[in-house]
């Protein structure tokens, strides 16, 4: 069985600040990892994800997150913060296999204050 | 656009009635997957089917089913509408059918409210 878990529901940041979303994963099986973005009113798009090889993964508008195995961690980080990054930010797990599902973390609000 | 369309877009019925979300996957994907989301209970996956044939079940009650058609459009079926099934309705679609590695495309959503 595999689960997410992203602690905390809301993280407020001054604009230009850094941006950390934290993500932590359980899986039996070596994982694929995966940051979704949900701006209001919109379906989820992908920011970046992990598979294999580089544990650092540069993704979209900015975002990069690194794959730490001993602490089966998957933290989302943004240097500085825009007013545009105001959204929900899912992490997610999945594993290889013809069966393999994606299992979402409850999600996470960021907030950018001016 | 990300090339999944759901519709509806909104949808708002009484407890007790049924009704039918659909979704076309992207072009060439094979693969579609349904989820809900909601307040208290976030992302649930629900059902994935592929060319056709349910490959993966997660937390979908039995009052609610889907299909998938030769044309590869899905639809998911929920009857006996409770206030609690009132969520976001998502469809996504994969290449193959895993999603493993496969990125999901995500539609923009039904939102269903039942009164």
């Amino acid at each position: 069985a595999q689960s997410v878990t992203q602690l905390g529901s809301h993280v407020s940041v001054s604009e230009g600040a850094l941006v950390l979303l934290r993500c932590n994963y359980s899986s039996s099986v070596p994982p694929y990892l995966f940051w979704y973005v949900q701006y209001p009113n919109q379906g989820l798009q992908l920011l970046l994800k992990y598979t294999t090889g580089a544990t650092l993964v540069k993704g979209i508008n900015g975002f990069e997150a690194e794959f730490k195995k001993s602490e089966t961690s998957f933290h989302l980080t943004k240097p500085s913060a825009h007013m545009s990054d105001a959204a929900e930010y899912f992490c997610a797990v999945s594993h290889t296999g013809a069966n393999s599902k994606l299992t979402f973390g409850k999600g996470i609000t960021l907030s950018v204050r001016p | 656009d990300s090339g999944v369309t759901q519709t509806p877009k909104h949808l708002i019925t009484a407890t007790g009635q049924r009704v039918t979300l659909r979704c076309s996957p992207r072009s060439g994907d094979l693969s579609v997957y349904w989820y809900q989301q909601s307040l208290d209970q976030g992302l649930q996956f629900l059902i994935q089917y592929y060319n056709g044939e349910e490959r993966a079940k997660g937390n979908i009650l039995e009052r609610f089913s889907a299909q998938q058609f030769p044309d590869l459009h899905s639809e998911l079926n929920l009857s006996s509408l409770e206030l609690g099934d009132s969520a976001l309705y998502f469809c996504a679609s994969t290449p193959t059918v895993g999603s493993g590695a496969n990125v999901l495309t995500f539609g923009a959503g039904s939102r269903l409210t039942v009164l």
